[in-house]
């Protein structure tokens, strides 16, 4: 069946403005995860979706990064007035439910803020 | 200090060699453990899970020790498909499936 997938695949953008990043999960899993992974460094979670709501936001950077689940499906991050920093991939995880459950991952969003 | 603390570095071995890589992990009350596998400029993807009492998948071991908060893999007849880099992962065990990753390490297995 089909796996994880994220859009785009690549974005380059300039400092200051703002980003989508989509992530369509495997179909019945009602749990999604978003991490990004910058150069050299490991895996930082950003933010954790069960159904449409995010039991978890603790790992989002500032208030300038936000995202929304819907229909308990789809899930895009926002990250509004893009800094350099921001630069990194952005990768989506699905899982059948919460817990210790297997992880699948999408195959990232290579975000470069200019 | 970092949830999971892992050595990057890279370990450079010739095919057929044993190599093993070890991880600590900072919280006690951590309950799940894995190791995931990550090719260059590709998403990580479950290794194998690692059980209290050790586990076995081909040529590949885990082992953990609660004790001392230490994981460890160990792969056997190293192949030059092994080359990745090794993530080690570490769930709390709550409802909410955060993963906490190692940094990894990087492996490299030459002919």
């Amino acid at each position: 069946g089909a796996g994880v997938s994220q859009s785009p695949s690549n974005k380059v953008t300039e400092k200051g403005k703002d980003v989508e990043l989509r992530c369509d999960p495997i179909s019945g899993h009602t749990a999604l995860y978003w991490y990004r992974q910058s150069l050299g460094q490991g895996l930082e979670f950003l933010i954790y979706f069960q159904g449409n709501s995010a039991p978890d936001k603790s790992g989002l950077p500032s208030d300038r990064f936000s995202a929304e689940r819907t229909g308990g499906s789809v899930s895009t991050l926002t990250i509004q007035r893009t800094q350099q920093e921001d630069s990194a991939v952005y990768l989506c995880a699905s899982s059948l439910g919460g817990g210790p459950s297997e992880q699948y991952f999408g195959p990232g969003t290579r975000l470069t803020v200019t | 200090r970092k949830e999971v603390e892992q050595d990057p570095g890279p370990f450079n071995v010739p095919e057929g060699a044993t190599v093993a890589f070890n991880c600590t992990y900072s919280n006690s009350a951590s309950q799940s453990f894995f190791w995931y596998r990550q090719d260059c400029r590709k998403e990580p993807k479950l290794l194998m899970s690692v059980y209290s009492s050790g586990n076995e998948d081909g040529r590949f071991t885990a082992q953990l020790n609660r004790a001392s908060q230490y994981i460890s893999l160990l792969i056997r007849d190293s192949k030059l498909s092994d080359s990745a880099t090794y993530l080690c992962v570490v769930n709390r065990g709550s409802t909410l499936g955060r993963l906490y990753f190692g940094r990894g390490t990087q492996l490299t297995v030459w002919p």
